[in-house]
This record gives structure tokens, sequence and C-alpha cells, in this order.
């Protein structure tokens, strides 16, 4: 299996600019999760799905974060427009059973510089 | 202005040394534990888990113990090698969502 995998591994952008994020999950797993790491906040819940269906959100920061899982295979992360405060790291983590508390699996992530 | 980041709790080791990586949860209900190693420019990477009703469980030179009366969690890697070197964040699973500690940097000077 591949593991989680996100793309773009690195992003730099302009403030004011839209950002698109994106995750393949492992196959089989029903719960996608968006993760954002930085050194002031350490590792941080933005949004969960499970079964393609958003559960939690109460993460996201503000209205210009907006995330979409429309099949089990891809996920979005969107942030429009970008603002310089919102570089970070940004995860996508997977697992098969978030009611069972299963293990989550994390992607490589995506490095976010907005300027 | 100049930012202020998170200052990790640091853990410096010899080579072959066992380390001990301490962590306290907050919630009394949480049933599921994890512990997570990160590298540089790396995702978090599973290490070793453990449910609420076991004390102690066993991987491969790692071992977790859970302490429900204290909410204390801590993870004991034994004969620590230099790729040991990352960090290393416990994680509690409340209601699905996992709540993550601040992460300790472990250290292993050759």
């Amino acid at each position: 299996d591949a593991g989680v995998i996100q793309s773009p591994r690195h992003e730099v952008t302009e403030m004011g600019q839209e950002v698109t994020l994106r995750c393949k999950p492992i196959s089989g797993h029903n719960s996608l999760f968006w993760y954002r790491q930085t050194m002031m906040r350490g590792l941080e819940l933005l949004i969960y799905f499970n079964n393609n269906v958003p559960i939690d959100d109460s993460g996201m920061p503000e209205d210009r974060f907006s995330a979409k899982m429309p099949n089990a295979s891809f996920s979005t992360l969107k942030i429009q427009p970008s603002e310089p405060r919102d570089s970070a790291v940004y995860f996508c983590a997977t697992c098969g059973k978030w009611d069972h508390a299963d293990t989550q699996y994390f992607g490589p992530g995506t490095r976010l510089t907005v300027l | 202005g100049e930012s202020v980041g998170l200052h990790l709790p640091t853990l410096s080791v010899q080579e072959g040394d066992n380390s001990i990586i301490n962590c306290a949860y907050s919630n009394s209900a949480s049933d599921y534990f994890i512990w997570y190693k990160q590298e540089s420019g790396k995702g978090p990477q599973f290490i070793i888990d453990i449910r609420s009703n076991m004390d102690k469980r066993q991987g491969q030179r790692v071992t977790v113990l859970l302490n429900k009366t204290v909410k204390h969690l801590s993870l004991q890697i034994a004969a620590t090698q230099p790729g040991d070197s990352a960090v290393y964040f416990c994680a509690e699973n409340m209601a699905g969502k996992l709540i993550f500690g601040q992460g300790t940097e472990l250290s292993v000077k050759p």
C-alpha cells in the first residue's frame, strides 16, 4: 500500500491567492482527518470526515477554510483567500473506523508558505 | 515582532541507553492512546498504541505504560539508537478525535 498520499508536498503562494491541498486516503479507510502543524500551536485537528461526510469542522479556523470529500478516495482542503498566518504544514490522516478508536496513519504533509 | 514558538521538552540520551518519554493526558474518559514519532520533514508515524483496559503493552524495543489513576502515559525505548532521534507525540482518543500532546524531542548522542 502506498499509504496516505498528499499533494503538493510544497506550496509557495502570495497572500490573497487560493490554495488547494489534496489527499488520497489509504484504500478501504473510512475516515479522513485534516491537521495543521505550526511551531506556535503544535498539531491541530481542523476537520474530519467519516464515510465522506464531514463530522466535525469545529477546528476550521475561519470561513476562508473549506474541505470536501467528494468520494472515498479523494479529499481537498481549500484556503481562499490565503494569508501569511496560514503558513504551516498541513497533514492528512486516515483510519479504518474512527468510532472504534482505530489508528490514524498520516501522510507526508504539505508545507504551505504564504508570502 | 518576533514570533514565539512552542518550547518542546527535550530528552538527550547516549546511544545504547534506555529512553523514557512521559506524557500527561487530560480526559479520564479517553479509552485509547497512541504514541507517534515525527522525524524532521515527515508526517507523524505510528509507533505503538494501548487501550484503557491495559496497563502495559510491548512492541519491538518499545513499551508503553498507562497509569489511569494519574492520567499518565510513558514510552520506553530500549537500547536507543541514533535513528530514534525525533519528536515523540502522545495522543488520546476522545470520541473519535485524537488530541495530541505538545511533543518531546529526543536527541541521541553517539
